[in-house]
């Protein structure tokens, strides 16, 4: 059994860029959690999407978007770097069945650093 | 909305040492029960969850949580920790509300165990 795996690992963008990350989810699972985890904070919930579609968003502006592809690997894309989205990104796949779902299983996160 | 406060931003303990990790949570409605531990420069490991049944949740690595509805808390502890557990530990709440299942964290309890 695969794990969620994440790329990259690190990132070192400028202000004012845009940056992919990339998630692909465990195998068997069909839905994919991203969340933000800024320096000495819990992880905040960005999105999730299910079936290719956005299932619910946290508090984040839209420069954050997302796409799920039909492998239900994911792509989390931030337009308009800013000093502040320096954080660990972290995406969490499950399996949603018949309206409930199960626990969320973390990769290991990308390191976004802004200039 | 939910709120998880994870009482104790962090924990010195000597190895072989009894532990235990704090968590209070609020919400108007009926919600699922995680911890996660974060290892340095890493993602979230699950370690137990509560979803029903049983107060008393049994993990990996001979942690173990106790959920009470009357306070609202999940602690975690350990009779007697090692080295290895030195970690930061998130609790986390998910609303069954909700169709997605999302993670609301703490902000974090850094546990260190010391020689």
């Amino acid at each position: 059994e695969t794990g969620v795996t994440q790329s990259p690992t690190h990132l070192i963008k400028t202000r004012g860029q845009q940056v992919t990350l990339r998630c692909s989810s465990q195998s068997g699972h069909n839905t994919v959690s991203w969340y933000q985890q800024a320096l000495g904070q819990g992880p905040q919930f960005i999105f999730q999407y299910y079936r290719e579609e956005e299932n619910g968003r946290g508090n984040f502006p839209p420069r954050f978007s997302g796409l799920q592809f039909p492998n239900y690997s994911s792509e989390l894309n931030v337009n308009a770097l800013e000093l502040d989205d320096s954080a660990l990104y972290l995406c969490a796949s499950s399996l949603k069945l018949a309206g409930a779902t199960d626990t969320q299983y973390f990769g290991p996160g990308t390191r976004l650093t802004v200039l | 909305a939910q709120s998880v406060t994870q009482l104790d931003s962090q924990v010195p303990v000597f190895e072989e040492a009894p532990v235990e990790l704090r968590c209070n949570y609020s919400s108007s409605v009926s919600v699922y029960l995680f911890w996660y531990v974060q290892y340095p420069n890493q993602g979230l490991q699950l370690l137990l969850k509560y979803l029903s049944g049983s107060t008393l949740v049994k993990g990996i690595n001979g942690f173990e949580a106790e959920f009470n509805k009357s306070q609202t808390s999940f602690h975690l502890r350990k009779p007697s920790v090692h080295i290895s557990d030195t970690a930061e530990y998130f609790c986390a709440v998910s609303d069954l509300r909700g169709s997605n299942y999302k993670l609301t964290f703490g902000k974090g309890t850094l546990l260190t165990v010391n020689p």
